[in-house]
């Protein structure tokens, strides 16, 4: 049972314009979402968050917007640069669970 | 500040062997994570912990065990490995439980055969 779902595994854009990643959740009690991203042999960094209070949080070219009502939030990055193509994920927690609960990963390739 | 650091970074097993990971930061977290990553899916919890000597099973606990004796290490252990423990292994930590950021090392790549 999946919690925390992206449903398109990649996505490639040119450089310069808008990428767009999308996730999707199930559980009503998540209310904190946080995007990683990964490169290949790393570990996954912290990108950013929103919490359920808010439905958008900015910071530089990353904008990340939460949509409750569809249980839906998804990632803007704009402009696209080719330093972005990484695999990007998406997670949530709340419910007074500490535990961070995990989508699948979207590869993003930007191409110069 | 090296942040959180994990040996080895591969390791290749034999069907029923035993190892450890090791999982240290220097960043003076109390709470400390073990997260498998499987080709094409996402990190799946295994254990954490909120403090020195307080672990607790995570979604995929079975076959491995952890502990937790400071501040600053938290070892995985398999034991009898299996195939099905053939993934890529992170640890993370964070300063405030789940809702905050995590900081990631940079995996173990663990085969099993």
């Amino acid at each position: 049972d999946q919690q925390v779902k992206q449903n398109s595994p990649s996505l490639s854009v040119q450089e310069g314009r808008i990428s767009i990643l999308n996730c999707d959740y199930t559980n009503s009690m998540f209310d904190y979402f946080l995007w990683y991203k990964k490169y290949p042999a790393e570990g996954p960094t912290f990108l950013i968050s929103i919490s359920s209070i808010k439905d958008k949080n900015e910071d530089g070219r990353f904008t990340v917007f939460l949509n409750k009502s569809a249980k839906h939030l998804s990632l803007h990055i704009v402009p696209s640069q080719p330093g972005d193509s990484a695999v990007y994920f998406c997670a949530a927690s709340g419910g007074g669970s500490e535990k961070l609960v995990f989508g699948k990963g979207m590869k993003l390739t930007v191409n110069p | 500040n090296a942040g959180v650091t994990q040996t080895p970074k591969f390791r290749i097993l034999k069907i029923g062997q035993s190892m450890t990971l090791q999982c240290t930061q220097d960043m003076n977290h109390n709470y400390m994570y073990w997260y498998r990553q499987d080709p094409g899916m996402g990190l799946k919890l295994i254990y954490y912990s909120v403090g020195a000597g307080i672990t607790d099973k995570g979604e995929v606990p079975n076959g491995y065990n952890v502990s937790r004796s400071t501040t600053e290490d938290f070892p995985l252990r398999l034991e009898l490995a299996a195939p099905s423990q053939t993934s890529v292994y992170f640890c993370a930590s964070s300063y405030i439980l789940g809702g905050n950021e995590q900081y990631f090392g940079p995996g173990t790549r663990l085969t099993v055969t």
